[in-house]
């Protein structure tokens, strides 16, 4: 069954770095989104991305993060500078459709340290 | 954010058994609901959904009932399996964004 890959797997940066976290979705998904889970809280969205723009963004995505889909197959977060309180398990997901009998697909995640 | 809750942290049922994992919503703009499993270190998996013009959806041995009256689903796993055992999540789409729940951690024991 086809799935959404994300690397890395754990990343370890100092506050103030750039990170970028990477995310192939699956092939014919058409919509895709960041959520991310800080330890012990709920997962929470982030970003919704679609036809190459931003479709809707949560009061986090701030103008530290952004995302981009740079060729045909990845889907990138970046987080310009770094803050303690952005650790966290960080999901990208991706559906054929925006809503309803479409369900989001996520990947495994990727841990992001911040110390 | 409170407006989706998973009010029992975890739950645990023997083999064999009915789990029955509840979730409550407070937003009646919620149409569309879905649970998810999540195993340690993976993403969460989707299980199944529930379009708020129904008030059930079965797929083997899961079922999802919805209340709209009073704003509540359930997910009904029967028969447990050992295999089941991990952190369910329910969820409301929110014009194509999810809103989760804290999420319950089910054990089943053999």
């Amino acid at each position: 069954e086809p799935e959404v890959t994300q690397t890395p797997s754990h990343q370890v940066t100092q506050m103030g770095q750039e990170v970028i976290l990477r995310c192939v979705p699956i092939s014919n998904h058409l919509y895709f989104y960041w959520y991310r889970q800080i330890l012990g809280q709920k997962v929470e969205f982030l970003v919704s991305f679609y036809n190459n723009e931003i479709s809707e963004k949560s009061e986090i995505f701030d103008d530290q993060f952004s995302v981009e889909r740079p060729d045909g197959s990845n889907f990138t977060l970046k987080i310009r500078s770094t803050k303690l309180e952005d650790s966290a398990m960080y999901f990208c997901a991706s559906s054929v459709q925006a809503r309803h009998n479409s369900p989001l697909h996520f990947g495994n995640g990727t841990r992001l340290t911040v110390t | 954010d409170q407006q989706v809750k998973q009010n029992s942290p975890s739950l645990s049922v023997q083999e064999g058994r009915i789990s029955i994992l509840n979730c409550d919503y407070t937003n009646s703009m919620f149409d569309y609901f879905l649970w998810y499993k999540k195993y340690p270190a993976e993403g969460p998996t989707f299980l199944i959904s529930i379009s708020s013009i129904k008030d059930k959806n079965e797929d083997g041995r899961f079922t999802v009932f919805l209340n709209k009256s009073a704003k509540h689903l359930s997910l009904h796993i029967v028969p447990s399996q050992p295999g089941d055992s991990a952190v369910y999540f329910c969820a409301a789409d929110n014009t194509g964004k999810l809103i989760f729940g804290q999420g319950t951690t089910l054990q089943v024991k053999p």
